[in-house]
């Protein structure tokens, strides 16, 4: 079946300017993550969802930065109020089951975002 | 603290050889899974190979094995007959019942030399 898709693939903003990336899982996943990724490191978490309900935000830098699930489907992270430092790649991944130690996470493509 | 050390920022192996990628972590929890993801120039996160902290048995699958040396904290990652197609960033992973995330390293860029 498909993967995980993010759109866009790629966004270019002015500073101030708000975005929304949106994700969607895999098919039937029941928990959905977002990470931001700088250059040259690892994917840092920033929020969980399980269907439709987000169980932790934790990740999340600061208060311009939201995620939304409505319907336990796709997925949209919005920034507001852009920053040159949100410059990076968002990754999304989903996961069968919920809370699981075994359980694996399939990451979509990314968006890369660069913030002028 | 760090959760996931991956000491190798860069390695080289010639084709054909065997390479080893290390990996250390630091969890209280007795329950626990190790993960590693390639990360290709393309920018995708593919999903290698998976240990679970109870297991008995290091995991396999295909070329790739994971070296799990539980009193060590250690879940070394080991590609066999390296093919050019693997030089790519390794990417070492963790989640533990602190968290639902993943926890990632800061990941070792390998070359395959022809």
């Amino acid at each position: 079946g498909a993967g995980v898709s993010q759109s866009p693939r790629y966004k270019v903003t002015k500073r101030g300017q708000d975005v929304a990336l949106r994700c969607d899982p895999i098919s039937g996943h029941v928990s959905l993550y977002w990470y931001r990724q700088a250059l040259g490191q690892g994917p840092e978490f920033l929020t969980y969802f399980n269907y439709e309900a987000q169980q932790d935000k934790s990740g999340l830098p600061n208060d311009r930065f939201s995620a939304e699930r409505p319907e336990g489907s796709i997925s949209t992270l919005t920034i507001q109020r852009t920053e040159q430092r949100d410059s990076a790649m968002y990754r999304c991944a989903s996961s069968r089951v919920s809370g699981g130690i075994t359980d694996t996470q399939y990451f979509g493509p990314g968006t890369r975002l660069t913030v002028l | 603290a760090q959760k996931i050390t991956q000491t190798q920022p860069g390695m080289f192996v010639q084709e054909k050889e065997a390479v080893t990628l290390d990996c250390t972590y630091d969890t209280s929890d007795q329950s626990y899974g190790l993960f590693w993801y390639k990360q290709p120039s393309s920018g995708e996160m593919i999903f290698l190979i998976y240990q679970g902290s109870y297991d008995e048995q290091n995991a396999t699958e295909g070329r790739y094995s994971l070296n799990f040396q539980k009193a060590r904290k250690s879940a070394n990652l080991v590609i066999s007959a390296s093919q050019l197609g693997d030089s790519a960033m390794y990417f070492c992973a963790m989640r533990d019942r602190t968290g639902n995330q993943f926890y990632f390293g800061t990941g070792t860029s390998l070359t395959v030399i022809p």
